[in-house]
């Protein structure tokens, strides 16, 4: 079946270090590729998507890749901030004929940057 | 622009118990998604309403049931409460008829923390 793997936490840096979270994936078909970010006692926002291969998706200085040879979508961000603390989700949805499939998510990546 | 809300926040239920879990979507937004968050866990799919029907379900038992209102707002149902069952319940919106630059993202609420004891 479908399913998203994704680097185990915790994770901690210090602020502005470089940051990078790797999200893999196994689908049967052409799924499209998120991240979420969750922060404490709060719900999940988007951060950004990818629908198709060698798509960019980028928010907040965040960047992510679609690498279909490699089944990954790696979340980045070159300089960390203290408020980046939150835990992230990768998620893949698969789409039929133009109907929105569900959110299928890793199990999250607790992230901590200490000032 | 409202987004989405979830109401309770909170709720303590024993064992056995029924309870009703309630979701307003955000304004435009036609579609409704339920999930379940365990402590420490990603998000598991339960289902999915549009146009008043489920039109898709995850691997979750009877007991969690659903509906959708003609104004888009869902609940989600479920009874003989067990312990695991605990978790934050989150719902999450989408249009299926927006264009194709919205079409594939889901807003989640702030989502309803359920503890039974």
């Amino acid at each position: 079946g479908n399913s998203v793997t994704q680097m185990e936490g915790p994770v901690t840096l210090s602020e502005e270090a470089f940051l990078t979270i790797n999200c893999t994936y196994t689908a049967t078909g052409y799924p499209s590729l998120f991240w979420y970010v969750q922060y404490p006692g709060e719900g999940l926002q988007l951060l950004l998507k990818a629908t198709k291969a060698d798509d960019k998706g980028s928010n907040k200085g965040f960047e992510a890749t679609y690498r279909k040879e490699t089944t990954s979508f790696h979340l980045e961000k070159g300089s960390v901030q203290v408020s980046d603390s939150a835990v992230y989700f990768c998620a893949l949805s698969m789409n039929y004929g133009g109907s929105q499939g569900n959110l299928i998510f890793g199990k999250g990546t607790k992230l901590s940057v200490k000032p | 622009d409202a987004g989405v809300t979830q109401s309770p926040t909170h709720l303590i239920k024993t064992r056995g118990q029924q309870v009703t879990l309630r979701c307003s979507p955000k304004s435009g937004h036609d579609t409704v998604s339920w999930y379940q968050q365990a402590l420490g866990q990603g998000p598991q799919f339960i289902f999915q309403y549009y146009e008043e029907e489920e039109r898709q379900r995850g691997n979750f038992p009877d007991r969690f049931s659903g509906h959708q209102f003609p104004n888009y707002s869902s609940e989600l149902n479920v009874n003989a409460l067990l312990l695991g069952d605990s978790a934050l319940y989150l719902c999450a919106s989408s249009a299926k008829t927006t264009g194709l630059a919205g079409r594939y993202e889901q807003y989640f609420g702030p989502g309803t923390r359920l503890t039974v004891t």
